[in-house]
């Protein structure tokens, strides 16, 4: 079926270890997302890439770093993790211009940093 | 920055109860958007609304952007084991480049023990 496909679903990282976290879709979209979902917070924005080539920070971009490898890939690189990053991580894409019947989210990474 | 507030936090219910929750904020928006988390999985886009006093079905659910353009809400009817899950409000934040999601915290549906 089409949609975004993240992997791993599952990883537990030690302190200070790095890791990436990988996206793709397969729907032709322009734009990606990355947000983390921590209990009672809602979803966060970490970096979105509105079309390839491009990147921007969201609201809490510390600690990360993103790559548009192509239009169908988007990946979330921890360089140093930390506990703080423990949490569930979204992939998302939309077609871009705004469309908001668009957003399709992928199936999350569960990370857990020890 | 923009926050969303949600409401109740969580709740529990019955087979068969309707259920409502709702989202407020203190700025003006021109959309408001409805998703579900089911467990494990992403969230899903419900309901979508484009402008003030819109009220906007999808099966059992409905969706009424207030008047005031600063609230929202959701209501199931006659609700069932599958409606459990995380509710989530958002709006579209059109700063810099691209539109992008902003989310509430969410409303977290229980089935009563």
């Amino acid at each position: 079926n089409a949609g975004v496909t993240q992997t791993p679903k599952f990883q537990v990282l030690k302190t200070g270890q790095s890791m990436t976290l990988q996206c793709a879709q397969d729907m032709n979209h322009n734009s990606m997302y990355w947000y983390r979902q921590d209990p009672g917070m809602g979803l966060r924005l970490i970096y979105y890439s509105a079309s390839e080539g491009t990147t921007d920070k969201g609201e809490v971009p510390n600690g990360y770093n993103v790559s548009r490898l192509n239009k169908r890939e988007f990946s979330l690189r921890l360089e140093s993790a930390a506990p703080s990053q423990t949490s569930v991580y979204f992939c998302a894409s939309n077609p871009g211009g705004g469309g908001l019947y668009g957003y399709t989210f992928g199936s999350g990474t569960r990370l857990t940093v020890v | 920055g923009q926050q969303l507030n949600q409401s109740p936090q969580s709740m529990f219910i019955q087979e068969g109860e309707d259920v409502s929750m709702n989202c407020t904020s203190s700025s003006i928006f021109n959309t408001w958007l409805w998703y579900k988390q089911d467990p494990g999985e992403g969230p899903v886009l419900l309901i979508a609304l484009y402008k003030a006093g819109e009220l906007t079905s999808n099966g059992r659910l409905t969706a009424q952007f207030g008047i005031t353009r600063k609230d929202s809400f959701l209501n199931i009817s006659a609700s069932i084991p599958s409606d459990v899950g995380i509710y989530f409000c958002a709006h579209m934040n059109y700063g810099g480049s691209q539109g992008n999601l902003i989310f509430g915290k969410g409303t977290k549906l229980s089935v009563k023990p």
